[in-house]
């Protein structure tokens, strides 16, 4: 099946400071990725659609200040939490569908966890 | 929109006995289904999915889920499980328009522990 990469798997970071996760499509083309965040022992909260070539769609309650996505590339999305404080602290993960042969699948990440001090 | 409700939060069982994780959907269209597993500090890992045609539908590692549309409801099932199983399980749902892009909408989970 088609590969996705995060990257880091772990940070750790000073209040303030901001944090950049990328996610790359390894073997397939992805013109939509989307970010999600997890809470301990919780769902995952959708946060923004990225398209390639376009600004993202965030959803309802996330701002698009805090996190920056950024989709340059058809195999690779970014997602930049600036300013970070602790509450940022999370556990993100992207998705990506293979174009053109897609099959209704979402391919996910290993996910970053994000620790702010 | 869509909505998922996992009717169980937490499933414990013991090692080699079915199991059952129930799963019911809210939708104005015609959805997609899908059965992700996801251990501890990983991302999200496909089980099964059902885009049409059969209304079982079997997966990896054993299990298999059956579409109702009557009900809306897409129950994973496994005859016998293993202590390996023990994870959360995330049912999910997309648009099979496309609409929204295709993006999933999940349940809140079921932890699924297998004792010895």
């Amino acid at each position: 099946g088609a590969v996705v990469s995060q990257h880091p798997s772990w940070v750790i970071c000073k209040s303030g400071t901001s944090v950049k996760i990328e996610c790359r499509s390894l073997d397939f083309q992805a013109t939509t990725m989307f970010w999600y965040r997890q809470f301990p022992k919780q769902s995952l909260m959708l946060m923004a659609t990225s398209n390639e070539g376009s600004k993202a769609t965030y959803e309802q309650g996330v701002e698009k200040d805090k996190f920056l996505i950024n989709h340059a590339s058809l195999t690779l999305s970014t997602l930049t939490v600036t300013s970070a404080h602790p509450e940022d602290s999370s556990f993100y993960i992207c998705s990506a569908r293979d174009l053109p042969s897609f099959t209704g699948e979402l391919f996910f990440g290993e996910g970053s966890r994000l620790t702010v001090l | 929109a869509q909505s998922v409700t996992q009717l169980d939060s937490q499933v414990p069982v013991f090692e080699e006995a079915p199991v059952e994780l129930r799963c019911n959907y809210s939708s104005s269209v015609s959805v997609y289904l899908f059965w992700y597993v996801q251990y501890p500090n990983q991302g999200l890992q496909l089980l099964l999915k059902y885009l049409s045609g059969s209304t079982l539908v079997k997966g990896i590692n054993g299990f298999e889920a059956e579409f109702n549309k009557s009900q809306t409801s897409f129950h994973l099932r496994k005859p016998s499980v293993h202590i390996s199983d023990t994870a959360e399980y995330f049912c999910a749902v997309s648009d099979r328009s496309g609409g929204s892009n295709y993006k999933l909408t999940f349940g809140k989970g079921t932890l699924l522990t297998v004792n010895p």
